[in-house]
């Protein structure tokens, strides 16, 4: 059972425009959700995150929106770069007995096209 | 946010041999998790360590075949064990660390011949 979705496994952007990677959830107790970035060969990297007492945070060319009510978020990327082609994962982090344990998507692979 | 220095950074393995994954953090942390990450899929949790006890592993995943080391609150051990080439694979090691997210190590990249 896959407590974190990405149901689109690979999206395709032109350059300088938007690039938005969903992620839906069903387990209400996460309270943390973080996007991370995978390059090929690579650990993935964090990229931004939000706690569930918001329902926006922005960095920089990119923005994550969380709605609780739908157990969805996403990230915005404006504007697209070819440097922003990786895999993007979303994760969920939930308080329990072992700790801040972590739920990963799928991932989605970007294409950004120059 | 933590630095982690994750070794070796690739291996290639003989099928029945064992393989140990180390991982240095710059600060000291109470948790650390190891993930493993095969082709075409997520990351999955294998266990989270903890200093001074023994690590929790998760379903599908058992200390004879996945023994950790916590022995302090900067450095942890994951030994891949009896291998063979289903266990090739990424492993990560992260540390819990609220103020950037999850830090990753860089990762291990396993291939099992």
């Amino acid at each position: 059972d896959q407590q974190v979705k990405q149901n689109s496994p690979s999206l395709s952007v032109q350059e300088g425009r938007i690039s938005i990677l969903n992620c839906d959830y069903t387990n209400s107790m996460f309270d943390y959700f973080l996007w991370y970035k995978k390059y090929p060969a690579e650990g993935p990297t964090f990229l931004i995150s939000i706690s569930s007492i918001k329902d926006k945070n922005e960095d920089g060319r990119f923005t994550v929106f969380l709605n609780k009510s739908a157990k969805h978020l996403s990230l915005h990327i404006v504007p697209s770069q070819p440097g922003d082609s990786a895999v993007y994962f979303c994760a969920a982090s939930a308080v329990d007995n072992a700790g801040n344990m972590l739920t990963f998507g799928g991932g989605t692979r970007l294409m950004v096209k120059p | 946010s933590a630095v982690i220095s994750q070794k070796p950074s690739r291996d290639i393995c003989q099928r029945g041999t064992s393989l140990t994954i180390q991982c240095q953090v710059d600060s000291q942390v109470t948790m650390m998790f190891w993930y493993r990450q095969q082709p075409g899929q997520s990351l999955t949790l294998i266990a989270t360590a903890n200093q001074g006890s023994e690590a929790t592993y998760e379903s599908g995943f058992v200390i004879d075949k996945f023994p950790i080391s916590r022995p302090n609150l900067t450095f942890s051990t994951l030994t891949v064990s009896n291998m063979s080439p289903e266990d090739s694979s990424i492993y990560l090691c992260s540390v819990d660390d609220r103020a950037d997210g999850y830090t990753f190590g860089s990762g291990t990249r396993l291939t099992v011949v």
